[in-house]
């Protein structure tokens, strides 16, 4: 496509369930970031995938949040044991270099 | 690891009036700032970028400068017009590393 696709656009889910949240980005990208944005904030770092390889995974906030992109393309960021407050919009991004492209977001509500 | 901070938190002008926002880092590795606009229920949008190895860099109404030796760079926004209404983020990044966000501003243009 011609731009960074995520999907949903909205998830709401109940405390506890698991989520997946996926991104299609721009064919040809090499880089994939995550990043998550609370009301009011900027974009906080996640992850950043180099291919199929996660170059740093350092932003995740603990071992409930994983993200896999198995063939260098299509990434899933995954939530388990929802918190409420990891209720934010996921943004996902991509790149061939320094200059980023950013999908609309998933808004995540967790209740 | 790379710190970016942003002022002012909120911002607003006259129609046809300048707009400056500022950012700081504190890595001074990065090499790559670029600004985002970001409008309501959408991701955030590169709208200008500048390498390190540049003081200025112009396109149409918008301007940034980069001061390496103090580690500011900012935002100019000239004959400001409403659709300028958003919010504004600044960014600094080094190659193989994650894009790190400010804040955000939030710009109001009346009319």
């Amino acid at each position: 496509g011609a731009g960074v696709s995520q999907t949903p656009s909205n998830k709401v889910t109940e405390k506890g369930k698991y989520v997946e949240l996926r991104c299609d980005p721009i064919s040809g990208h090499t880089a994939l970031y995550w990043y998550r944005q609370s009301l009011g904030q900027g974009p906080e770092f996640l992850i950043y995938f180099q291919g199929t390889g996660a170059a740093d995974d350092s932003g995740l906030p603990n071992d409930r949040f994983f993200a896999v992109r198995p063939e260098g393309s299509v990434s899933t960021l995954k939530i388990q044991r929802t918190e409420r407050g990891d209720s934010a919009v996921y943004l996902c991004a991509s790149s061939l270099g320094q200059e980023l492209t950013f999908g609309s977001g998933t808004r995540l509500t967790v209740v | 690891g790379e710190n970016v901070e942003q002022h002012p938190s909120t911002l607003s002008v006259q129609e046809g009036d300048s707009a400056v926002i500022k950012c700081t880092y504190s890595d001074s590795a990065s090499n790559y700032f670029p600004w985002y606009k970001q409008e309501l229920g959408k991701g955030p949008q590169l709208i200008i970028d500048i390498r390190s190895n540049v003081g200025e860099k112009k396109d149409q109404r918008i301007a940034v400068t980069l001061n390496k030796t103090a580690k500011h760079f900012s935002l100019h926004i000239t004959e400001t017009q409403p659709e300028d209404s958003a919010v504004y983020f600044c960014a600094a990044h080094q190659a193989g590393t994650a894009l790190i966000f400010g804040k955000g501003t939030t710009l109001s243009v009346s009319s």
